[in-house]
């Protein structure tokens, strides 16, 4: 596609549901990565692919945050039993490379906890 | 560790005037800096970015930034405020190690009629 696609663009989720978001990249984007932007925040890293490789994980918040690119295409952040403090705008990027690359970053999937 | 520090999280300028949004970062090696720019409800948008070589960068909607070591700065400016300039600003910093991005928390920029 043109840009980097994300789905759903908004979620509510009831405290105690899992979630799935789905990121699309950019074509032939080598890497991926998972940031989580809070509410007049910054962005925060989470996670990041290099094609289906997790090279770093470090910013996942706790162990109900998973993410996968099995195919080094798409990828899934899995959030499960969900908690108020996971209310955010998820943000996806790519980069046809690594360090220096231009990232480019999705409109975000906006996650409310209820 | 890497870290980005964005002195004022509002600054609001006339239309017009000198537009200036400071950035300071903390790298331990020679770092690659980037400015983003978020509108309401929208991803990031890459406005320009250093990695090597000239030391001013120019970017996309006349703004530009100039790297200085000696201050560990990366200052964005543009001579004229529009009102479409109106949005967040991020300046982040990575390195030749693949790091990954480091943002700091935003500066909302008002430009006033």
């Amino acid at each position: 596609g043109a840009g980097v696609s994300q789905s759903p663009r908004y979620k509510v989720a009831k405290r105690g549901q899992d979630v799935a978001l789905r990121c699309d990249p950019i074509s032939g984007h080598v890497s991926l990565f998972w940031y989580q932007q809070a509410l007049g925040q910054g962005p925060e890293f989470l996670t990041y692919f290099q094609n289906e490789a997790q090279l770093d994980k470090s910013g996942l918040p706790s162990d109900r945050f998973f993410a996968e690119r099995p195919e080094g295409s798409v990828s899934t952040l899995k959030i499960q039993r969900t908690q108020q403090e996971d209310s955010a705008v998820y943000l996806c990027a790519s980069s046809f490379g690594t360090s220096g690359n231009t990232i480019y970053f999705g409109e975000g999937s906006w996650l409310t906890v209820v | 560790a890497q870290s980005v520090t964005q002195l004022g999280s509002h600054v609001s300028v006339s239309e017009g005037a000198l537009v200036l949004l400071r950035c300071n970062y903390s790298s331990s090696v020679p770092p690659y800096l980037f400015w983003y720019v978020q509108y309401p409800n929208q991803g990031l948008q890459l406005l320009l970015k250093y990695t090597t070589g000239a030391t001013l960068v120019k970017g996309i909607n006349g703004f530009e930034a100039e790297f200085k070591k000696s201050e560990t700065s990366f200052h964005l400016t543009k001579p004229s405020a529009h009102m479409s300039d109106a949005a967040e600003y991020f300046c982040a910093v990575s390195d030749q190690r693949n790091t990954p991005l480091v943002f700091g928390k935003g500066t909302r920029l008002s430009v006033i009629a």
